[in-house]
C-alpha cells in the first residue's frame, strides 16, 4: 500500500498569509494526486486533481504542484473561509489512501 | 446539479449488519465509478471501497475486505455498502463519492451517514 504523509499536521496562520502544505508518498507514482478541503461537519470538497489541475469553481489562490513522491498545496493569500482541514489522496493504486490531514487554524 | 444522498446509518451491536445506500441524481450515474470513504469521530478520512461504472470491478481496503460488500443498481441510480460482522472500530460517518474514471479524483460527495457500532 502507498502511505501518504502530510506535513505539518496543523498550522496557525493569518488572513492574507501564504500557506503551503506538503504530502509525501511512500512510493513514486505519476500525477494521481488529489487535494481536498473539509470544513467541520461538512463533506470534503475537491480542490486540486492530477497534482496541479484546479477543480472547476475553486478559487485561483489554490494551487498544487509536485511529482514522484513529493507534492504540495499552496494557498497564495489565505481567506477567512480557508480555515479548514486539508487532505491529500493518491488515486494511483488501491487502496486510494489519504494523508492524515493538515488543520489550518487562525493565528 | 450533482446530488448524492446517503442513508441507512444507525446504531447497531457488534457482530451485526447494516446496509448503507447512496442515491444519485443530476448526472449520468452509470458513467461513473463510485467510492465509499469513512471518517471516524474526530479522525481523518479513510478510503473504504470502489466499484467501477458497470459493476465489473470492486476493490476494498484491507480493514473491511471480507466483511463489507459494495454494489450498485444502475437502473435505480443507487450505490450500496453491505456491512457485516461490524466492529466498534467501524463507527464512522460514511460518505459516498463520485469518480469519473476509477483512478480519478472524488469530485462530488454526499453529506454522509453515521454508523455507530456499540453494545
Amino acid at each position: 500500500d502507498i502511505q501518504m504523509t502530510q506535513s505539518p499536521s496543523s498550522l496557525f496562520a493569518s488572513v492574507g498569509d501564504r500557506v503551503t502544505i506538503t504530502c509525501r508518498a511512500s512510493q513514486s507514482f505519476s500525477s494521481y494526486l488529489n487535494w481536498y478541503q473539509q470544513r467541520p461537519g461538512k463533506a470534503p470538497k475537491l480542490l486540486i486533481y492530477s497534482a496541479s489541475s484546479l477543480q472547476s469553481g475553486v478559487p485561483s489562490r489554490f494551487s498544487g504542484s509536485g511529482s514522484g513522491t513529493d507534492f504540495s498545496l499552496t494557498i497564495s493569500s489565505l481567506q477567512p473561509e480557508d480555515f479548514a482541514t486539508y487532505y491529500c489522496q493518491q488515486s494511483y493504486s488501491v487502496p486510494h489512501t489519504f494523508g492524515q490531514g493538515t488543520k489550518v487554524e487562525m493565528k | 446539479q450533482v446530488h448524492l444522498v446517503e442513508s441507512g446509518g444507525g446504531v447497531v451491536q457488534p457482530g451485526r449488519s447494516l446496509r448503507l445506500s447512496c442515491a444519485a441524481s443530476g448526472f449520468t450515474f452509470y458513467e461513473y465509478a463510485m467510492h465509499w470513504v469513512r471518517q471516524a469521530p474526530g479522525k481523518g478520512l479513510e478510503w473504504v471501497a470502489v466499484m467501477s461504472f458497470d459493476g465489473s470491478i470492486e476493490e476494498y481496503a484491507d480493514s473491511v475486505r471480507g466483511r463489507f460488500t459494495i454494489s450498485r443498481d444502475n437502473s435505480k441510480n443507487t450505490l450500496y455498502l453491505q456491512m457485516n460482522s461490524l466492529r466498534p472500530e467501524d463507527t464512522a460517518v460514511y460518505f459516498c463519492a463520485r469518480d469519473p474514471s476509477l483512478h480519478g479524483p472524488l469530485d462530488s460527495w454526499g453529506q454522509g451517514t453515521l454508523a455507530t457500532v456499540s453494545s
